[in-house]
């Protein structure tokens, strides 16, 4: 089956680090992307992963460990406009079967 | 300059209808894709086309239809509308099948009454 799981909703401080986990269960694996959603909006692409290690750009970095199932999108220095949900989703072995990530919504305070 | 374009933006009809929603993409990729956002927020694919031939199509009933006249266009038409359509419908476009990613449409925003 195909199961990605991340926390529902965070919070965080204008300025501060934010680290959104994502672990993932899938029948193949082919790359991991984050994408970041405003309310109302269509995703962006953040990030794309597909060996292990960081992938860092610019206040934004990903990390992926394929023998854990895991992944993280680091957030630096956030910003007010960082408040969005932030998707994980993971492409299988076939390459064009994309599963999402329920999405976890950030919240940044003042 | 509009990457991925939908239309329309919203959509409101009744039970039983028949709609269409288009899509077209200026970028020049092989592959366009639907994908369905429910109120929970789930985002699930449900089909994929490249070079105008189905590659997956997840189990959504058969009252969707995807239809691609060209490279640059997937439309989706769904037949005798039922209140669980209700949802926001992505379209979305990605360069040939390998690690390039995808780019969405605005979304398309279809309430059934």
């Amino acid at each position: 089956g195909q199961n990605i799981d991340q926390p529902t909703e965070m919070t965080a401080t204008e300025g501060a680090i934010v680290q959104i986990n994502c672990t993932y269960q899938t029948s193949g694996f082919n790359g991991l992307f984050w994408y970041q959603q405003h309310a109302g909006e269509a995703p962006t692409f953040l990030s794309y992963n597909v060996l292990d290690g960081l992938e860092e750009k610019g206040r934004f970095s990903s990390f992926l460990s394929r023998s854990k199932g895991y992944s993280y999108l680091l957030l630096k220095e956030l910003q007010m406009k960082d408040s969005a949900s932030y998707l994980c989703a993971v492409r299988d072995s076939w390459g064009q079967n994309f599963v999402f990530g329920p999405g976890t919504r950030l919240s940044v305070l003042p | 300059d509009t990457a991925v374009s939908q239309t329309p933006k919203y959509l409101v009809t009744q039970m039983g209808n028949d709609k269409s929603i288009k899509c077209e993409q200026n970028l020049g990729h092989d592959t366009m894709y639907w994908y369905k956002q429910d109120s929970k927020k789930f985002l699930k694919i449900m089909f994929s086309y490249n070079n105008k031939e189905l590659i997956i199509n997840e189990t959504v009933p058969n009252r969707f239809s995807p239809k691609s006249p060209d490279k640059a266009h997937l439309n989706l038409h769904i037949n005798s509308l039922e209140l669980g359509d209700s949802a926001v419908y992505f379209c979305a476009s990605s360069q040939g099948l390998a690690i390039d990613t995808q780019y969405f449409g605005p979304g398309t925003r279809l309430t059934v009454l």
